[in-house]
């Protein structure tokens, strides 16, 4: 089963709007990636944040790690058309080599 | 290189025939992922390999499928008489030494695998 789930599956907003997408996890991790996909194929990193990391900024994205829920939360916010892309969690297994294990990721679609 | 390449980047092929997936990682990456994807899916896990540990295949649907990882480098996904439910984007990935905790992934661009 995978250790990360993403909520909602799917989400759709306007350009300008703020987008934020949820994910859970199951056991202990080192760190929290997220990664956007276009197109199905590879997949790009965003951000990444340590297990002893609350919060997390890189440029339009703010990212949270709450390890006593085992949850975080990425936020986009400005959104544009060019932020249409399905959106993954990935954590990276503190039991299990930092084996990084995927979420079913987020379809996110921002209409212009 | 300057990523990870796959190859082929596309592969069409006949029920029952054997198909060989290449993965040629960043240099110096030591850990090295594969995943299958299908439409509209999410990232299924298929194979962890982690520098010279025994690589974690916990993930391999079936017997049919088996990888290698030469040299600690290139990386092959061997899918055996293929199935039409095999038919999925085989994503790799590679990362810097499996011990060091806060590294990110990189990814090819996928092989398309069609089972007709």
């Amino acid at each position: 089963s995978q250790q990360g789930e993403e909520d909602p599956q799917a989400l759709s907003i306007q350009e300008g709007e703020n987008a934020t997408m949820n994910c859970s996890y199951k056991t202990s991790i080192n760190n929290l990636q997220w990664y956007r996909q276009n197109s199905g194929r590879g997949l790009v990193h965003l951000i990444l944040i340590r297990s002893n990391e609350r919060e997390k900024h890189s440029g339009r994205l703010r990212v949270t790690l709450d390890t006593s829920k085992k949850s975080s939360s990425l936020l986009i916010t400005a959104s544009r058309a060019a932020d249409t892309a399905s959106y993954f969690c990935a954590t990276a297994l503190k039991n299990a080599g930092n084996m990084l294990t995927f979420g079913g990721g987020t379809r996110l679609m921002v209409k212009p | 290189g300057a990523g990870v390449s796959q190859s082929p980047s596309n592969k069409v092929t006949e029920k029952g025939k054997d198909v060989e997936l290449r993965c040629d990682p960043i240099s110096g990456h030591t850990a090295l992922y594969w995943y299958r994807q299908s439409l509209g899916q999410g990232l299924e896990f298929l194979i962890y390999f982690q520098g010279n540990s025994a690589p974690d295949k916990s993930g391999l649907p079936s017997d049919r499928f088996s990888a290698e990882r030469t040299g600690g480098s290139v990386s092959t996904l061997t899918i055996q008489r293929t199935q039409q439910e095999d038919s999925a984007v085989y994503l790799c990935a590679s990362s810097l030494a499996w011990d060091r905790a806060n590294t990110e992934a990189f990814f090819g661009q996928g092989t398309r695998l069609t089972v007709v």
